[in-house]
C-alpha cells in the first residue's frame, strides 16, 4: 500500500501561472484534506472533503480550488499563482472526519 | 474563529532532560490529536484523546487532555536525539463534526547530544 501519494514533489511557477496538485489515497478513506505549511504558522487547512461528492472551505481557501474526482483522488488547483502561495502543501486523508490523518510527503511550491 | 495555540514555539534541551509542550484552544474540543513531524518529513499521527482529564502514555511520552477539554499537553521524559522534530496538536474546528481539523503552530524540539 502506498498510503497517500502527492505529485509533484517540487514545482516552481511564475506569478500568474496555473497548476494542479494531485493527491491519491489507497486506504479507502472517506475524508481528504489539503493543508499548507509556512514557517511559524503550523499547518493551515485550505479545503477539505468530508466524503466523496462534497468539498468545504478551510481556514485559508482564497486563491485555490479543489476537486474530489472520486473517492481516491482530491486535487488542488491554483488558477493564478501568487508569491504568497509559496509554501509546502500537504494532502491528507482519514477514514472519517476528525479521525487520525495520514499525510502525503508534501509538495514544495515556489512562486516567483 | 476557533484558534489552537501552542507554546513554546521552540525548545532546546540537553539529551536526558524533560520536555513539555502545551496546547490551548479558544473553544471546547470534542477530541485532540497530536502529531510529530521530523525535519524534512510529513506529520505523523501520535495519539488522540477524547475524554475529559484523559491521560495516555506511549513509552516516554505522556499526553493529557484537560478537564475542560480546552487544553492539552505532551510531556517527554528523558529526551533522546530521536525526539527531534516539531510536535503539533490539532482539534476539530467549528461546531459539530465539521471535518475541519485545526492545527496549532507547533513546538520545535532540538536535542543536544
Amino acid at each position: 500500500n502506498a498510503g497517500v501519494t502527492q505529485t509533484p514533489k517540487f514545482q516552481v511557477l511564475k506569478t500568474g501561472q496555473s497548476m494542479t496538485l494531485q493527491c491519491a489515497q489507497d486506504m479507502n478513506h472517506n475524508s481528504m484534506y489539503w493543508y499548507r505549511q509556512d514557517p511559524g504558522m503550523g499547518l493551515r487547512l485550505i479545503y477539505y472533503s468530508a466524503s466523496e461528492g462534497t468539498t468545504d472551505k478551510g481556514e485559508v481557501p482564497n486563491g485555490y480550488n479543489v476537486s474530489r474526482l472520486n473517492k481516491r483522488e482530491f486535487s488542488l488547483r491554483l488558477e493564478s499563482a501568487a508569491p504568497s502561495q509559496t509554501s509546502v502543501y500537504f494532502c491528507a486523508s482519514s477514514y472519517r472526519t476528525n479521525e487520525k490523518l495520514f499525510f502525503g510527503s508534501g509538495t514544495q511550491l515556489s512562486v516567483l | 474563529g476557533q484558534q489552537v495555540m501552542q507554546i513554546p514555539q521552540y525548545q532546546h534541551v540537553q539529551e536526558g532532560e524533560d520536555f513539555t509542550t502545551y496546547c490551548n484552544s479558544s473553544t471546547t474540543l470534542s477530541n485532540i490529536q497530536w502529531y510529530k513531524q521530523r525535519p524534512g518529513g510529513h506529520p505523523v499521527f501520535l495519539i488522540q484523546l477524547v475524554k475529559s482529564g484523559e491521560v495516555k502514555k506511549q513509552k516516554r511520552l505522556t499526553f493529557q487532555f484537560g478537564e475542560a477539554k480546552k487544553n492539552s499537553s505532551l510531556h517527554i521524559t528523558a529526551t533522546q536525539t530521536t525526539d527531534v522534530g516539531t510536535y503539533f496538536c490539532a482539534g476539530p474546528g467549528g461546531s459539530g463534526n465539521t471535518g475541519k481539523l485545526i492545527f496549532g503552530q507547533g513546538t520545535t524540539l532540538q536535542v543536544k547530544p
